[in-house]
């Protein structure tokens, strides 16, 4: 079936670090990918978004580039601050199948002046 | 942008009573709206799609019994944990998706963390 994979937390770095969270989908139904981001106690938040082959998502400094060929959509930042410690979670989602959307289980990163 | 309220944020009820969780599209109509589950520390378990005028499409393993739906106007959805246990404390949370915006446009409630005790 549909499925989001994407690398265990906690990630714990310095301030201006550079971040890597992977992130691997199964490609069946040709679907649109997204990063949502989630603080403590509250809801998600898109973060990006790619909806077809080589598209690059960014936002906040956020990029994220849809692979198909290796089925990846991997977040990446350049230089991190205190203020994105939170919890980020890759998502799958195919309108042919109602619109829903997948997650993976969620990668908590934690950043340290 | 799309906003979607949801509420209450927090909720403590007894164990036995019903606890109910509105969710809104404050400024557009939603057809479709999804209910969520996430235990802590987890991800998204979707639990059911909410369509407006019709009963509630529930995931494989959701009681239908138990989370009750209704999505009774375009801009209104909400979820009743009847005769809620301990086992039922979770973080819920609500999506709806605006038609007006491309490529799915989800927006997502704050969620609403219930403790049943």
């Amino acid at each position: 079936g549909d499925s989001v994979t994407q690398m265990e937390g906690p990630v714990t770095l310095s301030e201006e670090a550079f971040l890597t969270i992977n992130c691997t989908y199964t490609a069946t139904g040709y679907p649109s990918l997204f990063w949502y981001v989630q603080y403590p106690g509250e809801g998600l938040q898109l973060l990006l978004k790619a909806t077809k082959a080589d598209d690059k998502g960014s936002n906040k400094g956020f990029e994220a580039t849809y692979r198909k060929e290796t089925t990846s959509f991997h977040l990446e930042k350049g230089s991190v601050q205190v203020s994105d410690s939170a919890v980020y979670f890759c998502a799958r989602g195919v309108k042919a199948a109602g619109n829903k959307l997948t997650f993976g289980g969620g990668t908590r990163v934690l950043v340290k002046p | 942008g799309a906003v979607v309220s949801q509420h209450p944020s927090r909720v403590i009820c007894k164990s036995g009573t019903s606890v109910k969780i509105e969710c809104r599209s404050l400024d557009f109509q939603a057809t479709t709206m999804f209910w969520y589950r996430q235990f802590p520390k987890q991800s998204l378990m979707l639990m059911a799609t909410s369509n407006e005028g019709s009963k509630a499409t529930y995931e494989q393993g959701v009681e239908k019994d138990k989370f009750l739906i209704n999505h009774a106007s375009l801009t209104l959805s909400t979820l009743t944990v009847t005769s809620a246990h301990p086992e039922d404390s979770s973080f819920y949370i609500c999506s709806a998706r605006d038609p007006g915006s491309r490529n799915y446009g989800y927006t997502f409630g704050s969620g609403t963390r219930l403790t049943v005790v």
